[in-house]
């Protein structure tokens, strides 16, 4: 089982500015990750996939990186939409999600 | 316009049984893999089973094997999620979820709204 941790549990961020969120792999998943956003009452959405992919409709200020075991979710100059619950995905092996970083304003 | 509905989540005691549909449109729907992934009360998100877009193979998390099956009608555009044996922990509310392929499972491309399925005697 592939077991993914994201870092930080929440992250304070004053709008404007840029975050960058974690997420590792208990062992390599190359580079089969997906980043969702989830808002409160809300289906999580697709924002990323092959690590790096943007899903379609996501704003340019999002993008993802890594590959192996360590990947980031970074968005430039937070939007007030953009505040809310992201959780990371693997799909190397059996579908295994991350715990979730908060993004919260600062 | 894509679109998932599930339906089927009620309050039942434990030991029970539920069956959850999913009724979608907007997309060819033997050209996807299909879904479920349940959300407990403040918590994360967890894979519970994919079906191939034919229908032919199925997957289930290991945690889950036994009690829960899944299964779709192509002349529906429907995928079912059989629920047996029904335990406190299983309280959550239940998303359908399109899968980004064919065989799956993968990622999840479109959410439906979930149906929520609660628990207690």
């Amino acid at each position: 089982e592939r077991v993914m941790t994201q870092s930080p549990a929440s992250l304070s961020v004053s709008p404007g500015d840029r975050a960058s969120l974690s997420c590792r792999a208990s062992q390599s998943i190359n580079s089969a990750l997906a980043w969702y956003q989830q808002k409160p009452g809300q289906p999580p959405r697709l924002l990323i996939y092959e690590a790096s992919i943007r899903a379609t409709g996501v704003p340019a200020r999002f993008s993802g990186s890594g590959s192996g075991t360590e990947f980031t979710l970074t968005i430039s100059s937070l939007q007030s939409e953009d505040f809310a619950l992201y959780y990371c995905q693997q799909y190397n092996s059996w579908p295994s999600f991350g715990q979730g970083t908060r993004l919260e304003i600062k | 316009e894509v679109q998932l509905l599930e339906s089927g989540g009620d309050l039942v005691q434990p030991g029970g049984s539920l069956r959850l549909s999913c009724a979608t449109s907007g997309f060819t729907f033997s050209s996807y893999a299909m879904g479920w992934v349940r959300q407990g009360p403040g918590k994360g998100l967890e894979w519970i089973a994919t079906i191939s877009g034919s229908g032919v193979s199925t997957y289930h998390a290991d945690s889950l094997r036994g009690r829960f099956t899944i299964s779709r009608d192509s002349s529906k555009n429907t995928t079912y999620l059989q629920i047996d044996s029904l335990r406190p922990e299983d309280t959550a509310l239940y998303y359908c979820a399109r899968d980004h392929y064919l065989v799956g499972p993968t990622l999840f491309d479109f959410w439906g709204q979930g149906t929520l399925v609660t628990v207690a005697s």
